[in-house]
Order: structure tokens, then sequence, then C-alpha cells
């Protein structure tokens, strides 16, 4: 059964530095999606990407961070200066339409020191 | 803003009882109501889902309820077992929403005992 992929499962770095997470959707699906769940908190939504570009994004989704799908398979978030308040699981999410299930990723779980 | 509340935190039944988790929502267009069950170290996969124009779904041992004028709906999850045991959100999306977002309760941690 076709599975959205992320990588890594554990990230850990220091404030101030760069980070990318690597999701690989499913690949007949055209849209897809960053949630974030900080520990004990709910899922909550970041991005939605279309057609090579951003529709829609979250007030968390603030400068610091940015979309990208470089290949006809990959697509990745980039968080370009990673502060403490990062830290949370980051889960990929892909569909084949907006109004069909959502595929979830295991999650990359981000760790700022 | 708290669109999508749910309670409770953590639940903990014994094998062959009831599990019972509460959703309420505040935005009245809000049109699709999924629940997703999370085990530790996988993503949220889809479990049941609702529209409001029904009043219950079931599906095997899971039975969503729904309640539009309360705007509240609830996952029952009959006859529990172990491999019941699993973080389970609910969420609630807008059709009118283009880009499918979801907002997402909380989550609530269940533990089925053996």
């Amino acid at each position: 059964e076709p599975e959205v992929t992320q990588t890594p499962s554990h990230q850990v770095t220091q404030m101030g530095q760069e980070v990318i997470l690597r999701c690989v959707p499913i690949s007949n699906h055209l849209y897809f999606y960053w949630y974030r769940q900080i520990l004990g908190q709910k899922v909550e939504f970041l991005v939605s990407f279309y057609n090579n570009e951003i529709s829609e994004k979250s007030e968390i989704f603030d400068d610091q961070f940015s979309v990208e799908r470089p290949d006809g398979s990959n697509f990745t978030l980039k968080i370009r200066s990673t502060k403490l308040e990062d830290s949370a699981m980051y889960f990929c999410a892909s569909n084949p339409g907006p109004y069909n299930e959502q595929f979830f990723g295991p999650g990359t779980r981000l760790t700022v020191l | 803003q708290q669109q999508v509340k749910q309670s409770p935190q953590s639940l903990i039944v014994q094998k062959g009882g009831i599990s019972i988790i509460n959703c309420a929502y505040e935005n009245t267009a809000f049109d699709y109501f999924p629940w997703y069950q999370q085990f530790p170290g996988k993503g949220p996969a889809l479990l049941i889902a609702i529209r409001p124009d029904v009043s219950e779904k079931k599906e095997g041992r899971f039975t969503i309820s729904f309640n539009k004028s309360a705007k509240q709906f609830s996952l029952h999850i009959m006859d529990s077992q172990p491999g019941d045991s699993a973080t389970y959100f609910c969420a609630a999306r807008m059709t009118t929403d283009s880009w499918g977002k979801f907002q997402f309760g909380a989550g609530t941690q269940v533990v089925v005992t053996p």
C-alpha cells in the first residue's frame, strides 16, 4: 500500500541553524501539506501546496519557513533559523484532491537545543 | 482560537469496555468531521468520518455520533481491545476551504488494559 514517507525520523539541531525536513508524498497525489505538533498539544496546520506553489499558510508559517518541491517526488520544509519553540513533531500529508482523505507520514521529530 | 475542543486528554478502559471521546467545534461552516488514529512512531491515519447530514455513522466497532445543533461529535469504540490503544484526534474541515486544511483537536490517549 502506498504511503507517505518522511526523513529523518529525528533531527537535533542548535538554535539558529537551518534544517530541512523531507517528505515523499504518495506518487499520484497533487496536494501537499505540512502540519506540526508541539509535544502534548494539538496538530496544527502550517501550509498547503499545490501546483508548485503555496496555496495557503497559517500564521505560524512566517518568513523563517519555506516549502519546495525540488523534483517530482520530494516535498521539503525548510526552517531557516531555528528557535527553541520550533521543537515539535512535523507531519507531511498528501491527497489526490483537497476533499479526499489526507494521508499522513510518520513525522519528523525536531529538537532545537 | 481553539476551533475544535477535544476531551478527555486521556482515557483508560478495560478490554471489552466502551471508549468515548468527545469533540466540540465552533465554526458552523465545518462540514466534514474525521477521526484519526495515531500509533506511536506513526502518522495519524483516518479511522472514520462523518458529514453533518447524518447523525450517526458506524464502521465495525467504531461509531461517530453527531449533534449538529450542539456542535458536538463523539467517537465510540465498542468492545475496546488492547490493539485500540493509541492517540485519537478529531478534526474538522470546511468544503469552502479550497485547500482542504484540517483543524485538529488536542488528541486523546486511549489505553485499553487487558
